[in-house]
């Protein structure tokens, strides 16, 4: 099955600095890379997400990069704010027929003031 | 709230009771998980259902957890004699469609503590 590893554990970066995170996968038939953004006790939230025929997304201050040679796919935060503070999880889905997501172990993110 | 919901939010049982959890998804979605959260960890995947055809179940911890989806609409999730080891966070989601890249909404998640 698919096996997803996501570094660093915790980052702490200074309010207004960039944020990187990044996940490798083990399941080259993989085709989709959500990343979930959880805050403490609340669900996990999907704030971006890659299908593999792009390089790379972006949604205002958030960025996806994948490269599929490698099998490694990244999320960069640029701008960093208080409230972007919380765990993310990187996933992919795996290509059995379920389709289940498989997710990394989580980043904790603190963005000091 | 439009969205997945879970019942209930929280459960404090004893080692050895029975518990069953219960997720509404997002009525159009034809496809249901379960997941497992544990602390410092992502969640991790234990069964699938599509309608009311539970499609993927090998991942189940072990013989004491079942779920159904009788309907195709909601499901429910139990665990029979409980142990200290089942504590964790019960995560549903829903998504719609047949494809590979649909996305998943989350419920809020059934906290389970077994004392």
């Amino acid at each position: 099955g698919e096996n997803v590893e996501q570094h660093p554990s915790t980052l702490s970066v200074q309010e207004g600095d960039s944020a990187v995170i990044k996940c490798t996968y083990s399941d080259s038939a993989s085709n989709y890379f959500p990343w979930y953004k959880q805050e403490l006790g609340k669900r996990p939230q999907l704030i971006i997400d890659i299908r593999s025929n792009v390089g790379e997304k972006k949604d205002q201050r958030i960025a996806v990069t994948l490269n599929k040679t490698a099998k490694h796919f990244s999320l960069h935060i640029t701008e960093t704010q208080p409230e972007d503070s919380a765990v993310y999880f990187c996933a992919a889905v795996y290509s059995g027929s379920a389709r289940q997501l498989t997710f990394g172990s989580g980043t904790q993110l603190t963005v000091l003031p | 709230d439009t969205g997945v919901s879970q019942d209930p939010r929280h459960k404090i049982t004893k080692r050895g009771q029975n518990v069953t959890f219960r997720c509404d998804p997002i009525s159009e979605h034809n496809r249901l998980y379960w997941y497992r959260q544990t602390l410092g960890q992502g969640p991790e995947f234990l069964t699938y259902f599509q309608n009311e055809a539970q499609l993927e179940k090998s991942r189940l911890l072990s013989d004491r957890f079942s779920a159904e989806r009788p309907k195709g609409s909601f499901s429910t999730l139990e665990i029979q004699r409980t142990e200290q080891g089942d504590s964790a966070m019960y995560l549903c989601a829903s998504s719609s469609g047949t494809g590979m890249n649909t996305e998943a909404f989350f419920g809020q998640g059934t906290r389970l503590t077994v004392v």
